[in-house]
């Protein structure tokens, strides 16, 4: 079974440039999580979508950052106008409800390394 | 504010010795723990996890254990191998309202290198 699949794995643009990740999920999962990893912070939680609905956008760093998942296969994350400070390596994610478990167990996919000069 | 902390960017350890890696908590709703384990150029995997019911958690060369009361947890690896060099992510998940919570918060990641 493919894993969670990003696209795409590197991008480079200019600052004040739209900036569009894509993620297709594990089929069957009903979380999708995005991540930054940064070296000062670690892997942040950006926000995260159940069954397609935003649950948690809290640490969406500004209004310049968006995500959507209009359907189970697919979420994108949109930086609008991009900055230096936003380069960093983006992760998607997902899980599906424990069903009993404590917890989910989260599968992440490769990354998208962004670097905004 | 930063829930989850992991003091120690960097580890260095010798091929066969134990390894220790540790992790801070600050939430007391957390109530679930998991370490993730990222190489270069790949996303974070699943290692071992460990609920708060419990002190020791242990697989094959791994073994978290967990002080509720120091709100500190730790992964040992022995005997570390080189290819254990990689780095390390604590992460802590909250239950609420009785049922299962999908977000997972992580530390910043400690850099655990093996010499052979």
């Amino acid at each position: 079974d493919a894993g969670v699949i990003q696209s795409p794995r590197h991008e480079v643009t200019e600052m004040g440039q739209e900036v569009t990740l894509r993620c297709k999920p594990i089929s069957g999962h009903d979380y999708l999580f995005w991540y930054r990893q940064t070296m000062m912070r670690g892997l942040e939680l950006l926000i995260y979508f159940n069954n397609n609905v935003p649950i948690d956008d809290s640490g969406m760093p500004e209004d310049r950052f968006s995500a959507k998942m209009p359907n189970a296969s697919f979420s994108t994350l949109k930086i609008q106008p991009s900055e230096p400070r936003d380069s960093a390596v983006y992760f998607c994610a997902s899980s599906a409800y424990p069903q009993g478990r404590a917890v989910n167990t989260i599968y992440f996919g490769e990354g998208s390394w962004l670097t905004v000069v | 504010d930063q829930q989850v902390k992991q003091n120690s960017p960097s580890l260095s350890v010798q091929e066969g010795r134990i390894s220790i890696l540790n992790c801070d908590y600050t939430n007391s709703m957390f109530d679930y723990f998991l370490w993730y384990k990222k190489y270069p150029a790949e996303g974070p995997t699943f290692l071992i996890s460990i609920s708060s019911i419990k002190d020791k958690n242990e697989d094959g060369r791994f073994t978290v254990f967990l002080n509720k009361s120091a709100k500190h947890l730790s992964l040992h690896i022995v005997p570390s191998q080189p290819g254990d060099s990689a780095v390390y992510f604590c992460a802590a998940s909250a239950k609420l309202g009785g049922t299962s919570y999908g977000k997972l918060t992580f530390g910043q990641g400690t850099i655990l290198t093996v010499h052979p």
